[in-house]
Parts: structure tokens; C-alpha cells; sequence
């Protein structure tokens, strides 16, 4: 059972470049996340999907841009990468939105801009 | 808005019990998470409180006082493994859904 996957687990770009970060479940969950883990700053919701087909914006969402087109994937896009956007980038997903819904995160993704 | 507070570091023996604080100021509040991460690894669920009082789980217990806005997370029988990062989050309607918003994290060192 893979759970929540993430690819690629690192990456290094230069300002400017572009790249997608690709999230796969195999738990069929409507919901999916992306956060991003700064030093000292816990995660912070970047975007955020209700199902299929479906995105909205979240705490620190300028410079992202997402899809969710499958159910049971959501893509994190950088269009022209800045080195403030060096992070740790972290998938999770869970059943539906409700209290009592534990999120299940993906391993993560290092990313470094130059 | 939204605010998260707890303590940035906590140090702890093995064997010994240690309770780690979360405060939070939130609209629309709807519960409070406690989630584990160790270095370089994926946040994972601990526990959840919606209404005010103990939670237990084998080792770990949180606690939550809503008219206080406060919580705890308690883990007894410390060991090493469980040297790791410990996130509090509210869930709080944001904008049209309920989402969680996490603390900056307590890091829990435990020693011999």
C-alpha cells in the first residue's frame, strides 16, 4: 500500500526555470494538499484540491500554480522558480475535508533554486 | 487570523513523561491535531480533539480546554524513538472550507 507519493524526492533548479511536482494516492481520497516547510515555520498551505477537478488557493499561494485533473493526482507547478521558493514541499491527502480527518503526507520533495 | 503557539524546543530523558503546549487563536474552530515528524521524514498523525478533555492513546494522551484555547499533547514512557518534531494544528473554516493551520513545531529531544 504506497499511500501518498511524491516524485521527484529532490531537485535542484535555477531561478527562472520551471518544474512540476507530481502527487499520486492510491487511497482514493477527495481532498489534496500542498504545503511547503520552511525552518521554523511548520507547513503552510500553498493550494488545496476539494476533488477532482477542482483547486483553490491557500496561505502562500503566489508563484504556484496546480492541477488536479485525476482524482487521484495533484501536480504542484513553478513557473519561473525563485530562490524563495527553496523548500521542503509536502503532498498529503485525506478522505474529505471534515474534524476528525487525519491528512496523509507524502515523503516530500527537497527543492533548491540557485 | 489564525495563531499557533508552542514551545520551539522541549528536552526530555527516557523513561520520564513530557507535555508539550499548544495555544491557539482561531476563528470558526472546529478541532485541534497533533502530528509527529521525524528529521527528514513525512508528518504523521497522532491524535485529534474536537470536544475538551483527555484523549488517550498508548503512550501519548492530548488534551484539549476550548474555552481556553489550549491543548497538550502528553507522551509517558519517553524513548528514544520518539525524538522527533510536534506539530499542533487547528482546523478552522478559511474561506469558504475548514482547513488545518499547523504551529511553527516543537522539537522534542530525548536523551539517555
Amino acid at each position: 500500500n504506497a499511500g501518498v507519493t511524491q516524485t521527484p524526492k529532490f531537485r535542484v533548479l535555477k531561478t527562472g526555470q520551471s518544474m512540476t511536482l507530481l502527487c499520486a494516492q492510491d487511497m482514493n481520497h477527495e481532498y489534496m494538499y500542498w504545503y511547503r516547510q520552511d525552518p521554523g515555520m511548520g507547513l503552510r498551505l500553498i493550494h488545496y484540491s476539494v476533488g477532482e477537478g477542482t483547486t483553490a488557493k491557500g496561505e502562500v499561494p503566489d508563484g504556484y500554480n496546480v492541477s488536479r485533473l485525476k482524482k487521484q493526482n495533484f501536480l504542484l507547478g513553478l513557473e519561473s522558480a525563485a530562490p524563495s521558493q527553496t523548500s521542503v514541499y509536502f503532498c498529503a491527502s485525506s478522505n474529505q475535508g471534515g474534524s476528525n480527518q487525519p491528512q496523509h503526507f507524502g515523503d516530500g520533495t527537497r527543492l533548491s533554486i540557485l | 487570523g489564525q495563531s499557533l503557539e508552542q514551545p520551539s524546543e522541549v528536552t526530555a530523558v527516557e523513561g520520564a513523561i513530557v507535555q508539550i503546549n499548544c495555544t491557539y487563536q482561531t476563528s470558526g474552530f472546529y478541532g485541534l491535531s497533533w502530528y509527529q515528524q521525524h528529521d527528514g521524514g513525512a508528518p504523521t498523525f497522532l491524535s485529534y480533539n474536537a470536544l475538551d478533555g483527555l484523549e488517550e492513546t498508548g503512550r501519548f494522551s492530548s488534551f484539549l480546554s476550548r474555552s481556553d484555547s489550549y491543548g497538550y499533547l502528553l507522551l509517558q514512557e519517553l524513548q528514544m524513538k520518539d525524538s522527533a518534531s510536534y506539530f499542533c494544528a487547528v482546523r478552522a473554516m478559511k474561506g469558504g472550507y475548514n482547513k488545518l493551520i499547523f504551529g511553527a513545531g516543537t522539537r522534542l529531544a530525548v536523551h539517555p
